[in-house]
């Protein structure tokens, strides 16, 4: 399975600023996933990152807040942008690969 | 659409129980995928097992069984003389494999297990 690098781990923001959430993954993938874990909740998918086309939102979720970079195979960006306390959240990136989904360790954002 | 029901919020047992965690999903797709993972207090996500639509064997592995029965769209999972170290959410997830869904996955809203000394 692939293994990926999601840095920062954690961040504490004031509201109002952006912040940019890296994955770097060992090998090329097709589909890179961003996920939301609001606190005591479950996972919520945010977009799906496909190399060379806009990223896929779900509802709920736009581009202005949550826009997302996918310059290559192995590599995307999730900026949390404008934020406020109800961001405070787990972030995670996923990989997909044969239907094996591996995820990053997370970066835990409080927003004050 | 593809939905999981995690019915069991919180479960508390003592070391030693045996506990089981339920999952059942709804899918419109004829082949899928399913999986459990696991949540410590850290918050990293640990694959515990991933399942396929045509695969219902039951699953052995150490402590940790699973149930899945395509009958009552459900994936059971139990843990057999449960051990501190278990105390985690468990959350069960689903993939279509269709690719309409743009193959993500589901979860279900997780079941925090405690296990007490």
């Amino acid at each position: 399975s692939a293994v990926i690098s999601q840095k920062p781990s954690r961040d504490i923001c004031q509201r109002g600023t952006s912040l940019t959430i890296q994955c770097q993954v060992d090998s090329q993938v097709t589909m890179m996933f961003w996920y939301r874990q609001q606190p005591g909740q479950s996972l919520t998918l945010i977009a799906t990152a496909n190399q060379g086309s806009e990223a896929t939102y779900e509802s709920g979720f736009v581009i202005d807040k949550f826009p997302i970079s996918r310059p290559n195979l192995t590599f995307s960006t999730l900026t949390v942008s404008n934020m406020s306390p109800e961001d405070s959240s787990i972030y995670l990136c996923s990989v997909e690969r044969n239907y094996g989904y591996t995820f990053g360790s997370g970066t835990r954002l409080t927003v004050v | 659409a593809q939905k999981v029901t995690q019915a069991q919020t919180e479960i508390s047992v003592v070391e030693k129980e045996d506990v089981t965690l339920d999952c059942v999903y709804e899918t419109r797709d004829t082949t899928y995928y399913l999986f459990w993972y696991k949540q410590p207090p850290s918050g990293e996500l640990v694959f515990l097992i991933r399942r396929n639509s045509f695969d219902e064997q039951n699953e052995i592995s150490g402590r940790y069984s699973w149930n899945f029965q395509k009958s009552t769209s459900s994936f059971n999972f139990t843990i057999t003389a449960s051990q501190v170290v278990d105390s985690a959410v468990y959350f069960c997830a689903l993939s279509e494999a269709s690719g309409g869904s743009n193959y993500k996955l589901t979860f279900g809203k997780g079941t925090l297990l405690t296990v007490n000394p």
